[in-house]
């Protein structure tokens, strides 16, 4: 089955460094979406991984391995406005479907001042 | 402003009802979606739109009834929903999903219908 999980909430203090972990097990896969969730907003893209590695974007960096179906998200400098939702989707070859992801259940982060 | 208008932003229905949720997007995009979003569990995949073509439904019950008059809009009819069926709907674009040269195209989502049935 395809199953994809991350934790449900982490807490971090402004100015610090927090890593936010996915794990995926599918059958297929293509690549993997992050997206941050605001409280009552809508999701919004930050980073897409189809190579292992680290991809850098600012504050936000995301890290994939392929190998062993593990991404994570790491936001250093934290700030106040970082506290959200943090949601990984897995990208599946769509086979006869157009378009599929796998989503997690998102894991809220909360900063403290 | 995030490209995709969701309107109403906030509904209570009973469950006789029928309502309609509407989407709008002005990204140019070709494909559109409908999400379902629940506490602490993971987006459901409702349906989807290439070029007004519906190409996915995610077995969802007849009493959600989607609408794609064209590219840019994207309805969903509501009719004698369950309790269970309170959570927020989230609409989202992508410029296509049938060309697969665009599997890493995100989604723009709109900001959601939270929707209540008492």
């Amino acid at each position: 089955g395809q199953n994809i999980d991350q934790p449900t909430e982490m807490t971090a203090t402004e100015g610090a460094i927090v890593q936010i972990n996915c794990t995926y097990q599918t059958s297929g896969f293509n690549g993997l979406f992050w997206y941050q969730q605001h409280a009552g907003e809508a999701p919004t893209f930050l980073s897409y991984n189809v190579l292992d590695g680290l991809e850098e974007k600012g504050r936000f960096s995301s890290f994939l391995s392929r190998s062993k179906g593990y991404s994570y998200l790491l936001l250093k400098e934290l700030q106040m406005k970082d506290s959200a939702s943090y949601l990984c989707a897995a990208d599946l070859p769509s086979g006869d479907s157009n378009y599929q992801l796998i989503w997690g259940a998102g894991t809220k982060l909360i900063i403290k001042p | 402003e995030t490209g995709v208008t969701q309107t109403p932003r906030h509904l209570v229905m009973g469950m006789t009802n029928k309502k309609s949720l509407k989407c709008e997007q002005h990204l140019g995009h070709n494909a559109m979606y409908w999400y379902k979003q629940s506490a602490k569990k993971p987006l459901e995949l409702m349906f989807v739109y290439n070029f007004k073509e519906q190409t996915e439904n995610n077995s969802v019950p007849s009493r959600f009834s989607p609408e794609c008059p064209n590219s840019s809009h994207l309805f969903l009819h509501l009719h004698t929903l369950q309790p269970e069926d309170s959570a927020l709907y989230l609409c989202a674009s992508s410029p296509l999903s049938l060309d697969r040269g665009y599997y890493n195209s995100p989604l723009h989502f709109g900001n959601g219908t939270r929707l209540t049935v008492t």
